[in-house]
């Protein structure tokens, strides 16, 4: 079974902190993917990567950095969180081919304080 | 730039009653389309999708939806929800020459009473 694993299910971290979002799949997709789910506004494009050593800013990249150092491993970094970043963030991951679709993970809640 | 709505914040439905759930999307060029659904507490999961062809299309547990190029609209629905279907769904849209991306609408809640 396919799968796209995120560290961590809760994250509790204090404003300013630097904060790692690790999202890993075992699938040799291209396309790796991480949003943000907000109540009411759905899903949130923050970055977006092609290929290894790629990335794009997608709507909302502010405030977020991303690292795409190995195929199956894209990783979303909070350089000073803030409380405005509280959220649930999802990475996903499709082929090349993205008829298909996106495989999304479990997801991340994180809670600024 | 792209987007894509949703008629409906939250609908509540009783079991066996009819669902139809709107999604209406603003880009003029080919798309692909998709409904993606998320029970509580799991992650979102692909229901069903549309890229060619016949503009009805059938998707898992008994769902279905209906690409009207005319109206730019892929409407979800189902004849008769059950208590399961209790979730939020997404309609997503990834136009041709957009590249890999998909645009999600802010989602519909649905609540299925016993």
């Amino acid at each position: 079974d396919v799968k796209v694993t995120q560290s961590s299910r809760y994250l509790v971290k204090r404003t300013g902190e630097k904060v790692f979002l690790e999202c890993v799949q075992d699938m040799d997709h291209e396309n790796m993917f991480w949003y943000r789910q907000d109540p009411g506004l759905g899903l949130r494009l923050i970055y977006f990567s092609y290929d290894v050593k790629m990335k794009e800013k997608g709507d909302i990249p502010e405030g977020y950095s991303v690292s795409r150092e190995k195929k199956e491993r894209f990783s979303l970094i909070l350089e000073s969180a803030s409380t405005n970043q509280t959220s649930m963030y999802l990475c996903a991951s499709s082929q090349l081919d993205k008829d298909y679709g996106y495989t999304f993970g479990s997801g991340t809640r994180l809670t600024v304080v | 730039a792209q987007s894509v709505s949703q008629h409906n914040h939250h609908v509540i439905l009783s079991e066996a009653a009819s669902l139809e759930l709107g999604c209406n999307y603003s880009y003029g060029g080919t798309v692909n389309l998709f409904w993606y659904v998320q029970y509580p507490g799991q992650h979102l999961q692909l229901l069903l999708k549309y890229f060619s062809g016949d503009p009805l299309v059938k998707g898992i547990k008994g769902f279905e939806a209906e690409f009207i190029k005319s109206k730019f609209s892929f409407n979800l629905r189902k004849p008769s929800v059950q208590w399961s279907d209790t979730a939020e769904y997404f309609c997503a849209v990834n136009a041709h020459n957009y590249g890999q991306n998909f645009v999600f609408g802010p989602g519909t809640r649905l609540s299925v009473l016993p």
